[in-house]
């Protein structure tokens, strides 16, 4: 039962390129969720899914984007990396109906150069 | 819009000592409360979840939560407070029919010989 991964679990780029982060889980849930995590701020929602092809925008969209053609992957692209996108990257996915608890991936620790 | 604050950002205890971590919320309907914690390089674990069944909530590792709707609280407690609690724990709210968690910034909890 792997649950929810997320891959690279490292990651080093340069300012300017462009970096994919992948989510993966195989419980089927219809929620799939991307946060960063920083010092002082706690957990930031980037953007969501409800199933694929519907996504919406969480609370700092800027600078990223996100698709979902497959129920079980939701991957998170930085276009052009920049600095301040240096952060922990959390996936997380929820079943559609419930108690609305979110499972949470390993997370990817990105570092931008 | 719904918010939860946890305070204090960081709680000192001994081991064997009692564990009391505090989360408000802010609602004017009935909420979902979540308590999650997160060791170092992991993702968030889930420990307990209040789901207007019983006001107090069980969860793993000997954790309890006690939902004070007059106070708009779910405070986190344990016994007895043992070297393995060390972790950074995180408070949440959603409500019925809201896709997203809203995250507390985080207590962390060191615990002491």
């Amino acid at each position: 039962d792997a649950g929810i991964t997320q891959s690279p679990r490292y990651k080093i780029t340069e300012t300017g390129r462009q970096v994919t982060l992948m989510c993966h889980q195989t419980w089927s849930h219809s929620y799939m969720f991307w946060y960063r995590q920083d010092l002082g701020h706690g957990l930031r929602l980037i953007y969501y899914s409800a199933a694929a092809d519907i996504t919406d925008k969480g609370e700092v969209p800027d600078g990223y984007v996100v698709s979902r053609s497959k129920t079980e992957n939701f991957p998170l692209t930085l276009e052009s990396a920049t600095r301040s996108q240096t952060s922990v990257y959390f996936c997380a996915s929820r079943p559609r109906t419930g108690a609305y608890e979110q499972y949470f991936g390993p997370g990817t620790r990105l570092t931008v150069t | 819009a719904q918010s939860v604050t946890q305070l204090g950002s960081h709680v000192s205890v001994s081991e064997g000592a009692l564990v009391l971590l505090r989360c408000n919320y802010s609602s004017s309907v009935p909420p979902y409360l979540f308590w999650y914690v997160q060791y170092p390089n992991q993702g968030l674990q889930l420990l307990l979840k209040y789901t207007s069944a019983a006001t107090l909530v069980k969860g793993i590792n000997g954790f309890e939560a006690e939902f004070k709707k007059s106070e708009t609280s779910f405070h986190l407690t344990k016994p007895s407070a043992h070297m393995s609690d060390a972790a950074e724990y995180f408070c949440a709210v959603s409500y019925s029919g809201y896709s997203t968690l809203t995250f507390g910034k985080g207590t962390m909890l060191l615990v002491s010989p």
